[in-house]
């Protein structure tokens, strides 16, 4: 079966690095996407990797591995806003995108 | 990036009653639209995906004659909740898919929350 996993919660402290886990077994890959979810709103897109490596977008960045069927995201210098849900999604085989269950990240002052 | 619109943001609705969201892609073409739905504190659950021109096809679990799916154009598309339930009470999110910029990405909607009485 397809399957994505990734934390259900972490806390980390405004102005801190915190490292968001997933890792995934689907039929087929076409590219892992990283989305944000604010409590009561609709994701928005944060990355996509298809290739093995970093991509950094400003405080974020996005790293994957194929082989390890792994990836994470890295939010540096944290800020308050940033809390919310992140959302792992893999495109498979037939170009539909599989989603983990989200990681609740909860910033402390 | 690419914006993706939903009419209405909301909607309360008596129970028997249906339902129309639209969906819209302002500034691309989207061949294949995607309807989610989103308990509270629950993880997004596709509904259906819905090409262009063609039958939906829908997620096992979800009543297509009860959710009806309709992609008329390039950027629009259509969930309409049929006699409308309590238990159908919802965040409805949409999202379409496009390949601009080289890469297959998709944009979500901004959701529709639904309540039924």
């Amino acid at each position: 079966g397809q399957n994505i996993d990734q934390p259900t919660e972490m806390t980390a402290t405004e102005g801190a690095i915190v490292q968001i886990n997933c890792t995934y077994q689907t039929s087929g890959f076409n590219g892992l996407f990283w989305y944000q979810q604010h409590a009561g709103e609709a994701p928005t897109f944060l990355s996509y990797n298809v290739l093995d490596g970093l991509e950094e977008k400003g405080r974020f960045s996005s790293f994957l591995s194929r082989s390890k069927g792994y990836s994470y995201l890295l939010l540096k210098e944290l800020q308050m806003k940033d809390s919310a849900s992140y959302l792992c999604a893999v495109m498979d085989s037939n170009y539909q995108l599989i989603w983990g269950a989200g990681t609740k990240l909860i910033i402390k002052p | 990036g690419a914006v993706v619109s939903q009419h209405p943001s909301w909607v309360i609705c008596k129970s028997g009653t249906s339902v129309k969201i639209e969906c819209r892609s302002l500034d691309f073409q989207a061949t294949t639209m995607f309807w989610y739905r989103q308990f509270p504190k629950q993880s997004l659950m596709l509904m259906a995906t819905s090409n262009e021109g063609s039958k939906a096809t829908y997620e096992q679990g979800v009543e297509k004659d009860k959710f009806l799916i309709n992609h008329a154009s390039l950027t629009l598309s259509t969930l309409t909740v049929t006699s409308a339930h309590p238990e159908d009470s919802s965040f409805y999110i949409c999202s379409a898919r496009t390949g601009r910029d080289g890469k297959e990405t998709q944009y979500f909607g901004p959701g529709t929350r639904l309540l039924v009485l």
